[in-house]
């Protein structure tokens, strides 16, 4: 089977870096995802990682140890719309076929 | 194409009535995937087609949930004799073939209260 385990709740001002840790556990591996949600919203895709190393996105960056079965979202210069809940996530299944979510990490940013 | 939407939005039910539950996905999309969601908690997969074919079900889908693909475009989720278990927000998501399963777009939800 497969799990992922990230923080449940992270608070920062605005303008400061964030990172949300991922550990997984899965039985076949494919890559990361990450998605962010807004409360009542939908879930959004933000990154994927197939390799091992950092993505850059903008103020957002992904990272993934595959050794290490960890990988992390590094939000930068934080604005009050980063506000929300973020996930990550590991194609399941079949030929991956799925999308198996850890946990959530509520982020809180503060003026 | 505006994106994923589901229809309705909210649902509130007795429990032991059926509801049933539409979505839409983005037009060239070919597979179609059921998520559901409780509060604080991430997605769980429920089922995924390609096309028009189911090709997985979770075990947490039970024989009170049926969804139907019918002609490979929009999808029918049901659950019949609901439960007061069964409240949580249904989302539905869609992605293209090329892409592989790397992103998901997701339609707004369904939030199924049953009282």
């Amino acid at each position: 089977g497969q799990s992922l385990e990230q923080p449940s709740e992270v608070t920062a001002v605005e303008g400061a870096i964030v990172q949300i840790n991922c550990t997984y556990q899965t039985s076949g591996f494919y890559g990361l995802s990450w998605y962010q949600q807004h409360d009542g919203g939908a879930p959004t895709f933000l990154s994927y990682n197939a390799l091992d190393g950092l993505e850059e996105t903008g103020r957002f960056s992904s990272f993934l140890s595959r050794s290490d079965s960890y990988g992390y979202l590094l939000l930068q210069e934080l604005q009050m719309k980063d506000s929300a809940s973020y996930f990550c996530a590991v194609p399941s299944g079949a030929a991956g076929n799925k999308l198996t979510f850890g946990g959530g990490t509520r982020v809180l940013v503060k003026p | 194409d505006t994106g994923v939407s589901q229809d309705p939005r909210h649902k509130i039910t007795k429990r032991g009535q059926n509801v049933t539950f539409r979505c839409d996905p983005i037009s060239e999309h070919n597979r179609l995937y059921w998520y559901r969601q409780t509060l604080g908690q991430g997605p769980e997969f429920l089922t995924y087609f390609q096309n028009e074919a189911q090709l997985e079900k979770s075990r947490l889908l039970s024989d009170r949930f049926s969804a139907e693909r019918p002609k490979g475009s929009f999808s029918t989720l049901e659950i019949q004799r609901t439960e007061q278990g069964d409240s949580a927000m249904y989302l539905c998501a869609s992605s293209s073939n090329a892409g592989g399963d790397t992103e998901a777009f997701f339609g707004q939800g369904t939030r199924l209260t049953v009282v």
